[in-house]
């Protein structure tokens, strides 16, 4: 079936170089994207978000990148640092904004070494 | 600005007991709220929705309802738990006019027993 999933459920990096957290999605409809990044025992907390009508978008050391051709999303996270470390979701909205209803990856999991 | 309150932080109940877990936002008005649910290791499930007082959508079946009594208050509810109720319950809110971003509370830990 139709599901928003991550290609690395883990992912290990060294203080300070660049990570990429994948997602693919199926469903060609959806338009809307985000990114949330959970600490251990904490709430998801918003980092980014993208609609499909743009390739790219930036933040505060985060880039997150639309490939809607091959259904792809990708978060982008500069000069990664131990507070970086954390569970990564991308999800979808996917009934065009009509409840707000999200579809959830179920999450990559980023380890920073010192 | 607009922060989000969950509790109780975390709640060991037994088997059979009910259940009550609190939502509310401040700094807003009319927002949609929902409920989710977190298994170990695995994504958020979406449990129940609301556009409004009184106003509440049910995703999936279960023994668990759903609130909504006042504007920025969302219960969550059982009336006898079990055991795969365990997990993670998280409560989120979105602008109603900017449905698709949810900001979403610090959590509820439920461990039933």
């Amino acid at each position: 079936g139709e599901s928003v999933g991550l290609h690395l459920p883990t992912l290990s990096v060294q203080e300070g170089d660049n990570s990429i957290i994948n997602c693919a999605y199926s469903n060609s409809a959806s338009d809307y994207f985000i990114w949330y990044k959970q600490e251990s025992g904490k709430g998801p907390q918003f980092i980014i978000d993208i609609r499909s009508n743009m390739d790219k978008r930036q933040g505060q050391r985060v880039t997150v990148l639309l490939n809607k051709t091959v259904k792809h999303l990708s978060l982008q996270i500069a000069a990664t640092q131990p507070g970086d470390s954390a569970v990564y979701f991308c999800a979808e909205n996917r009934d065009g904004g009509s409840q707000g209803n999200l579809i959830f990856g179920k999450g990559t999991k980023l380890s920073v070494k010192p | 600005s607009q922060t989000i309150h969950q509790w109780p932080a975390t709640l060991v109940q037994p088997v059979g007991s009910p259940l009550s877990l609190e939502c509310t936002v401040e700094g807003t008005s009319n927002p949609n709220l929902y409920w989710y649910r977190q298994a170990a290791g695995r994504g958020l499930q979406l449990l129940f929705y609301s556009v409004g007082i009184g106003q509440i959508s049910s995703e999936v079946p279960q023994n668990l309802s759903a609130s909504r009594p006042q504007d920025r208050q969302f219960i969550l509810s059982s009336k006898k738990l079990l055991l795969s109720d365990s997990g993670f319950y998280l409560c989120a809110w979105s602008v109603r006019t900017v449905k698709e971003t949810q900001y979403f509370g610090p959590g509820t830990r439920l461990l039933v027993l």
